[in-house]
């Protein structure tokens, strides 16, 4: 089993939706969690944290569920400057350091 | 302009070639990671290293070797380089304390033939 999982997608949604991805992991010591974003053939890039009491930025908000090992991502009033394909992201506070990425979901808005 | 660069940013090689990928970066992070990207995998840590002359495998480690004798430069070598180690490289870093976020560089595309 994968330690992060996520639906690849695509996520096909009109200008102006809502859509949300999840995202599960199986380590439940796992401390930290994030989402990144990937553009076609460039580099993650962080777009937010996600924290216990759910947290938003803008148009994005991302919530934990640690009970059922999951987290979410949700974009409302879709840009087309959304598409991409989105990274859920977990980490162990073991000194290690290091990010464990999932798969990733692609979305595509279109106009 | 500071940051996180690698290089080459494309590679074409033939099988059982050594290949060395670079990766420096300016800002004195102490974290640095190699990940390699492939379809239906997503990233996959191969080597990562907490500061010089400490390095530690990930999840993907054979074929490969890294060093860190410097802070800012960490490269990554494939000894014998095989198809399947053809990929997406992406090297990152990060600092020693303050955050989680991951600075990546923007990639080596390497083909193996």
């Amino acid at each position: 089993r994968k330690e992060v999982e996520q639906d690849p997608g695509p996520f096909n949604v009109p200008e102006g939706a809502t859509v949300a991805f999840n995202c599960t992991y199986s380590n439940s010591a796992s401390q930290s969690f994030f989402w990144y974003r990937q553009d076609c053939r460039k580099e993650p890039k962080l777009l937010m944290s996600v924290y216990s009491s759910g947290n938003e930025d803008g148009r994005f908000t991302a919530q934990l569920n640690r009970a059922s090992q999951y987290i979410s991502l949700l974009i409302r009033d879709s840009k087309l400057s959304d598409s991409a394909t989105y990274l859920c992201v977990v980490t162990l506070d073991t000194g290690r350091r290091a990010l464990t990425f999932g798969s990733g979901t692609r979305l595509q808005v279109q106009p | 302009d500071a940051g996180i660069t690698q290089s080459p940013r494309y590679k074409i090689t033939e099988t059982g070639r050594q290949v060395t990928l670079m990766c420096h970066q300016t800002w004195s992070h102490s974290y640095m990671f190699w990940y390699r990207q492939d379809l239906g995998h997503g990233l996959r840590l191969i080597y990562y290293s907490a500061a010089a002359d400490i390095t530690d495998k990930g999840e993907v480690p054979d074929g490969y070797v890294v060093s860190r004798s410097k802070t800012e430069n960490f490269p990554l070598t494939l000894e014998s380089a095989t198809r399947s180690q053809t990929s997406v490289y992406f090297c990152a870093s990060r600092p020693g304390q303050g955050g989680e976020k991951l600075f990546f560089g923007s990639g080596t595309q390497l083909s193996v033939l």
